[in-house]
């Protein structure tokens, strides 16, 4: 069965450091990737996603990923963080199941940027 | 603006009771899904339509039910079975290999 790890459930960082939200998955076929934010008491949105090509992602509020096979990871950067940055990050894997794409959640990384 | 809509944002309900979250979108896609959100577990799946008058079940559908009457709604009862309704529910509708998010609804049982 497929899963996704995220291996920190809380970050802290200082402002204007970089950092590094890691996400591993496990599945032996083909799978499309994705990071997505959420704010206190709102819906998720998303950052990136990782559907094929070159496994260098760029999404928004300058957020990138990098998607490596062999280790099955798909982990989250950004080299200068904001206080705004300050959310609950998601990491999803999307597989066909039963004849639909499923989206497969890990539990969160909570980013908790400090002045 | 196009998007999708939940409503209410919060929701308090009594032990026994059913109640009903409201889900609408104006984005006109075919393929929408219901997930709750509990602390430290991320989204689980209740239930997913692919298209007006079909829909199946999640990973944790027992205790609720859905309706797919119109392409724009997709709304979710939580009934009395369901023995730990409080969390928060999140609404999403799919466009190619992309899920859309609503902005939620937490309820609480009282």
């Amino acid at each position: 069965a497929q899963s996704v790890t995220q291996l920190d459930s809380q970050v802290p960082v200082f402002e204007e450091a970089p950092v590094e939200l890691r996400c591993n998955y496990s599945s032996s076929v083909s799978v499309y990737l994705f990071w997505y934010v959420q704010y206190p008491n709102q819906g998720l949105q998303l950052l990136l996603k990782y559907l094929s090509g070159s496994t260098l992602v760029k999404g928004i509020n300058g957020f990138e990923a990098e998607f490596n096979k062999s280790q099955t990871s798909f982990h989250l950067r950004k080299p200068s963080v904001h206080i705004s940055d300050t959310a609950e990050y998601f990491c999803a894997v999307s597989v066909l199941s039963g004849g639909y794409n499923k989206l497969i959640f890990g539990a969160g990384t909570r980013l908790a940027v400090h002045p | 603006d196009g998007g999708i809509t939940q409503s209410p944002k919060y929701l308090f309900r009594k032990e026994g009771q059913n109640v009903t979250l409201s889900c609408e979108q104006n984005l006109n896609h075919d393929a929408m899904y219901w997930y709750r959100q509990d602390p430290g577990q991320g989204l689980r799946l209740i239930y997913y339509s692919q298209i007006v008058n079909d829909f199946q079940k999640g990973d944790i559908a027992e205790g609720y039910s859905v309706s797919r009457e119109k392409k724009e709604s997709f709304p979710l009862t939580v009934t009395s079975a369901q023995k730990n309704p409080t969390a928060f529910y999140l609404c999403a509708s799919k466009m190619d290999n992309e899920q859309f998010f609503g902005p939620g609804t937490r309820l609480t049982v009282l």
